[in-house]
């Protein structure tokens, strides 16, 4: 099941700050966030774990709560350089890799 | 490191054609994936292998898509014969085993096929 994401768009100015959601149906193990730029792969961001373990990027952060299995990712002090579309990715199991990602969010960092 | 590595980058094909699409994952991961991406359908993973073996192919769409991986270091996504709904931009991703595990995505290759 493909978890939901939102908003599905957000411009914002520089120095703001934006919020993206991921909820999902299923127990989850982890979350991952991944950030594509137009033409470009995904890029891995950050991974957050079943218990409260994170990795991944100083600047970013993000939250991970088990029992609503939602995930939060934080976006504060926009760059322009943060614009893309933003990807999480659920996992239900710790023993592989399978991710389902959602629709993505497309983030727009205005001057 | 090379990062992972997939050619062609581009493939314009015309329908009924044999499509092959390849991928050199990163040295020392166990996990390879493919996904396809489309406006409508977003980022779908199609097929993934662990240590060589096909784990999951429940997302490969019907059976004109096959893919391998006969050694650490190569696989192939193969498409026969394509159709242009097949139009799309195929990633390859690689990782370490398990779900705590980043995955790093290929440049992909977009295929159109006319």
């Amino acid at each position: 099941q493909q978890p939901v994401q939102s908003p599905q768009a957000v411009i914002l100015r520089e120095g703001e700050d934006a919020v993206i959601n991921c909820s999902s149906s299923k127990a989850l193990y982890s979350v991952h966030w991944y950030r594509q730029k137009h033409g470009e792969a995904p890029v891995f961001l950050m991974i957050l774990l079943k218990g409260g373990e994170q990795k991944g990027h100083e600047k970013i952060s993000a939250s991970f709560n088990e029992k609503k299995q939602q995930s939060s990712l934080y976006l504060t002090a926009s760059q322009l350089s943060y614009s893309g579309t933003y990807f999480c990715g659920t996992a239900s199991s710790g023993n592989t890799g399978k991710l389902i990602f959602g629709q993505g969010t497309t983030l727009q960092v205005k001057p | 490191d090379a990062g992972v590595i997939q050619s062609p980058r581009h493939e314009v094909t015309e329908m009924g054609q044999e499509v092959t699409l390849r991928c050199k994952p990163i040295s020392g991961h166990n996990s390879l994936f493919w996904y396809r991406q489309t406006m409508m359908r977003g980022l779908e993973l199609l097929i993934y292998f662990n240590n060589n073996v096909p784990i999951d192919d429940s997302g490969m769409p019907e059976d004109r898509f096959s893919a391998k991986m006969p050694n650490a270091s190569f696989s192939t996504l193969k498409i026969q014969p394509s159709e242009p709904r097949d139009s799309a931009v195929y990633f390859c991703a690689s990782s370490s085993s398990g779900g705590s595990y980043e995955q790093y995505f290929g440049p992909g290759t977009r295929l159109t096929v006319t």
